[in-house]
């Protein structure tokens, strides 16, 4: 079974830095990984897909690269709508997918 | 704009039958792939399983786990598709999610469209 595997589990930062989440997969998913966010009481919304392509009106501060097994995350220049839960998903070969146990992103 | 929303009851006995309704508004369910997924307390977000609609024909695919159990269905004529649980357990307590998934030559994996979730609890 395909197993991700996110890295810190949480992140205490300050507006306007700059943060980068990790995402690591158990077996390469070439380039099928995707990154939501996720605030309380509200619907994930999908930031990133095919690791590095941004969603329809996500801004330029959120960038994904990576292949294979090693994914990051970049958020720059930290908003204080950014703070929020961030996941990661493989769907290489899917169904099914899998999903990373989350990264929290807190305001330090 | 495409919005997604889960309906059904937030507490369901053990051994009894879950249903849940996903309601879509803002797009047709025709022709795109729509899933269920859930988060338990503590745990990772699980994919359930998914429906489309696609030329008079409904498509479906489960995670294995639960295959025996599950039951993913569409309504076109009410822009609405739902699950079907049976034999509840208390690890089937959990957040539940519906959510789109693009398409194009063929449906992508990931998912452009969610629900904000609904609470469901297996208790006695």
């Amino acid at each position: 079974e395909m197993v991700m595997t996110q890295s810190p589990a949480t992140l205490s930062v300050s507006p306007g830095e700059r943060v980068t989440l990790s995402c690591r997969a158990s077996q390469s998913v070439r380039g099928h990984l995707a990154w939501y966010q996720h605030k309380p009481g509200q619907a994930p919304r999908l930031l990133i897909y095919g690791a590095s392509t941004r969603a329809t009106g996500i801004p330029d501060r959120f960038s994904g690269s990576g292949s294979g097994t090693e994914f990051t995350l970049t958020i720059n220049s930290l908003q204080s709508e950014d703070f929020a839960v961030y996941y990661c998903q493989q769907y290489n070969n899917w169904p099914p997918v899998t999903f990373g146990q989350g990264t929290r992103l807190e305001i330090k | 704009q495409v919005q997604l929303q889960e309906s059904g009851p937030g507490l369901v006995r053990p051994s009894e039958t879950l249903s849940l309704t996903c309601s879509v508004s803002g797009v047709s369910v025709n022709p795109f792939y729509w899933s269920w997924l859930r988060q338990s307390p503590g745990k990772r977000l699980e994919w359930l399983g998914y429906i489309s609609h696609i030329s008079y024909r409904d498509y479906t695919k489960y995670d294995p786990s639960l295959n025996s159990r599950l039951t993913i269905s569409i309504d076109t004529s009410n822009n609405q598709f739902s699950l079907r649980l049976t034999s509840v357990t208390a690890a089937d307590t959990a957040v539940y999610y519906c959510a789109r998934h693009p398409t194009g030559i063929q449906p992508a994996g990931y998912f452009d469209y969610w629900g904000q979730g609904i609470q469901v609890t297996v208790s006695s």
